[in-house]
């Protein structure tokens, strides 16, 4: 089976500007599941789509937002960015059994000038 | 709020020794702790994980042991080589068939450097 994708894999925006992540799940997994990484912070959850709802939500501001497809392909996007939304972005996709193994992606590193 | 805290920050050992990194959660509804290693560049990985129905469990040199009472659970790396070097996270998260899935918090991460 395919991996997780995600497009792009490198973003450079300036402030203000808005931007738009992809990622597409291993084939026949529902849950997509959205990370911000950055080395001060770690690992931050951001939020998890399971069948095109968002089920659950991190402590990141409204500027986030995500949406996920009817085959599971899910979008993030990130309006008006500031210098500290500059991070390698994560999507992880899994079943959503009680297996819930959870596989990532190779992520997206969004660099906000 | 919730949180997982991660012990060490940073962990040199000898090739061959021992490692083990601790991890404490504050939800005691948790149910799923998985470990991912990163290495440098490259995406996170699930190595191990557990349920709060077992106590541990292994997979060759990797083992995670729980502590539901003390809300703590740890991975121990034996016999350690070259490639283990990576940073290691915890993670801990509510997750049930159908549920309404709680969001996962990860730890800090560990990271591993084993010494030559």
């Amino acid at each position: 089976k395919a991996g997780v994708t995600q497009t792009p894999r490198y973003l450079i925006k300036t402030r203000g500007q808005q931007v738009t992540l992809s990622c597409s799940p291993i084939s026949g997994h529902r849950s997509v599941s959205w990370y911000q990484q950055t080395p001060g912070q770690g690992l931050q959850f951001l939020f998890e789509y399971f069948s095109e709802t968002q089920r659950n939500k991190g402590n990141f501001p409204g500027r986030f937002s995500g949406r996920q497809f009817s085959n599971s392909r899910s979008e993030m996007n990130v309006s008006t960015l500031e210098l500290g939304d500059s991070a390698l972005y994560l999507c992880a996709s899994s079943l959503d059994t009680q297996t819930d193994t959870q596989y990532f992606g190779p992520g997206t590193r969004l660099t906000v000038l | 709020g919730e949180n997982v805290e991660q012990h060490p920050s940073t962990l040199s050992v000898q090739e061959g020794d021992s490692a083990v990194i601790k991890c404490t959660y504050s939800d005691s509804a948790s149910n799923y702790f998985p470990w991912y290693k990163q290495e440098l560049g490259k995406r996170p990985q699930l190595i191990i994980d557990i349920r709060s129905n077992v106590g541990e469990k292994k997979d060759q040199r990797i083992a995670v042991t729980l502590n539901k009472t003390a809300k703590h659970f740890s991975l121990h790396i034996t016999e350690t080589q070259p490639e283990d070097s990576a940073v290691y996270f915890c993670a801990a998260t509510q997750r049930g068939y159908y549920s309404s899935a709680s969001k996962i918090i990860f730890g800090s991460g560990t990271r591993l450097s084993i010494r030559p």
